[in-house]
């Protein structure tokens, strides 16, 4: 089955605690990217990546990392986390850049 | 700066009958547009998409009009089900280059279908 597989989906840490968010996909996509879904604003993409070390800011970058080592793999890395980090994130692969499957979210909570 | 929007938070559609969706644009590089549909505690699924040299896409009781001049896309769903309610987000993405990866999310409609 096709599918995006993110861990974990659910994730309550505190200030400054380093944490790392897995996105994998068996797809054989070209495209990975990260957002994130805060009320009123939508999907906000944070990063994006074209291939195994090709990576791109998206819109809302700070405070977040990326590594493509793999091209199935497209951690997001919070190397010091803080409460307006505190979010709905998704994960998503797709061929073309677009048309891209989502992942089914990781619930963050920062305190 | 909110370069893809939507303006109607929500909308209400008894069953049967036409929903219309609709998002606005400002960034004229946009050349690639689509339509997400998101249940709660899910990812979103790809619905729709549209390129900007054509005005109009149907797949089933799915259609996106394009209005490049007014820098407008809208979603017509018909007839409306009570399947379809869940939250719709327009996307756009600009041409060329390292830009194929981004896209432009709108801020969502919540569309409730009556039964």
């Amino acid at each position: 089955e096709a599918q995006v597989t993110q861990n974990p989906r659910y994730l309550i840490t505190v200030t400054g605690k380093k944490l790392t968010v897995t996105c994998s996909q068996n797809m054989n996509h070209e495209y990975m990217s990260w957002y994130r879904q805060d009320p009123g604003l939508g999907l906000r993409q944070i990063y994006y990546s074209m291939n195994v070390e090709v990576t791109d800011k998206g819109d809302v970058p700070e405070g977040y990392k990326v590594s493509r080592k793999e091209k199935r793999n497209f951690p997001l890395i919070l190397e010091s986390p803080s409460p307006n980090q505190t979010s709905l994130y998704f994960c998503a692969s797709s061929l073309s850049g677009a048309e891209a499957f989502f992942g089914q979210g990781t619930r963050l909570t920062v305190v | 700066d909110q370069q893809v929007k939507q303006n109607s938070p929500s909308l209400s559609v008894q069953e049967g009958r036409i929903s219309i969706l609709n998002c606005d644009y400002t960034n004229s590089m946009f050349d690639y547009f689509l339509w997400y549909k998101k249940y709660p505690a899910e990812g979103p699924t790809f619905l729709i998409s549209i390129s900007s040299i054509k005005d109009k896409n149907e797949d089933g009781r799915f259609t996106v009009f394009l209005n490049k001049s007014a820098k407008h896309l809208s979603l017509h769903i018909v007839p409306s089900q009570p399947g379809d309610s869940a939250v719709y987000f327009c996307a756009a993405r600009a041409a060329g280059g390292t830009s194929y990866g981004k896209l432009t999310f709108g801020q969502g409609t919540i569309l409730t279908v009556h039964p």
